[in-house]
């Protein structure tokens, strides 16, 4: 099966822009978990999804929002950017009985 | 917020040694796992053990359990430089999905 897979893996915005990344999950998952990793607050959960509904949220501004697909494939969009969101952003799938979680490459989002 | 909080830091040892990481969380848990990142990337899941367990094996890894201190530790025996990344600790945040709660993670290097 092919793995997790995000889309881009790097971009670069200014303060005030809005961005939207994309993860598509393994075949056969149905849950999606998006994440920010930085050196100061390192891995924090930002939501997940299952079935296109939003099952769980993180403790983030309403800036963040995410949705999920029919074909669960997920987004997550961030608007009117700030310094601190530059970040690397992973997003992950599980599926069936699994506690496991697959994880993507990340994109990696610089905002200037 | 972090659940899990892992000691130390940052390890650095030679190939051939053991490395021993230690984890430390807040509430009550079914299951927790461990996750290796190389490098920025995306993560790695290694190993899961379930509240009723006390000590877990996976090839050169080792993790234990002690739910009344709210501990964890991996040991990574027989070091090779291939292990230099960076290791988590990870619990779920609720029953209700998947949704992990990862601690700041420890920086082992393996020097050859």
């Amino acid at each position: 099966k092919a793995g997790v897979t995000q889309t881009p893996r790097y971009l670069i915005k200014t303060r005030g822009q809005q961005v939207t990344l994309s993860c598509s999950p393994i075949s056969g998952h149905r849950s999606v978990s998006w994440y920010q990793q930085t050196p100061g607050q390192g891995l924090q959960f930002l939501f997940e999804y299952f079935s296109e509904t939003q099952r769980n949220k993180g403790n983030f501004p309403g800036r963040f929002s995410g949705r999920q697909f029919s074909n669960s494939r997920s987004e997550m969009n961030v608007s009117t950017l700030e310094l601190g969101d530059s970040a690397l952003y992973l997003c992950a799938s599980s599926g069936g009985s699994s506690h496991e979680q697959f994880f993507g490459p990340g994109t990696r989002l610089t905002v200037l | 917020s972090q659940q899990g909080e892992e000691d130390p830091q940052a390890l650095s040892i030679q190939e051939g040694e053991n490395a021993t990481m230690n984890c430390s969380y807040k509430t009550s848990i079914n299951n927790l796992q461990w996750y290796r990142q190389n490098s920025g990337r995306g993560l790695v899941h290694l190993i899961l053990i379930r509240s009723n367990e006390r000590e877990k094996h996976s090839g050169r890894l080792r993790v234990t359990l002690d739910t009344s201190k709210k501990s964890s530790s991996l040991l990574i025996t027989a070091s090779r430089a291939a292990d230099t990344a960076s290791y988590f600790c990870a619990t779920f945040l609720n029953q209700a999905g998947t949704a992990l709660i990862f601690g700041k993670g420890t920086t082992l290097s393996v020097s050859s």
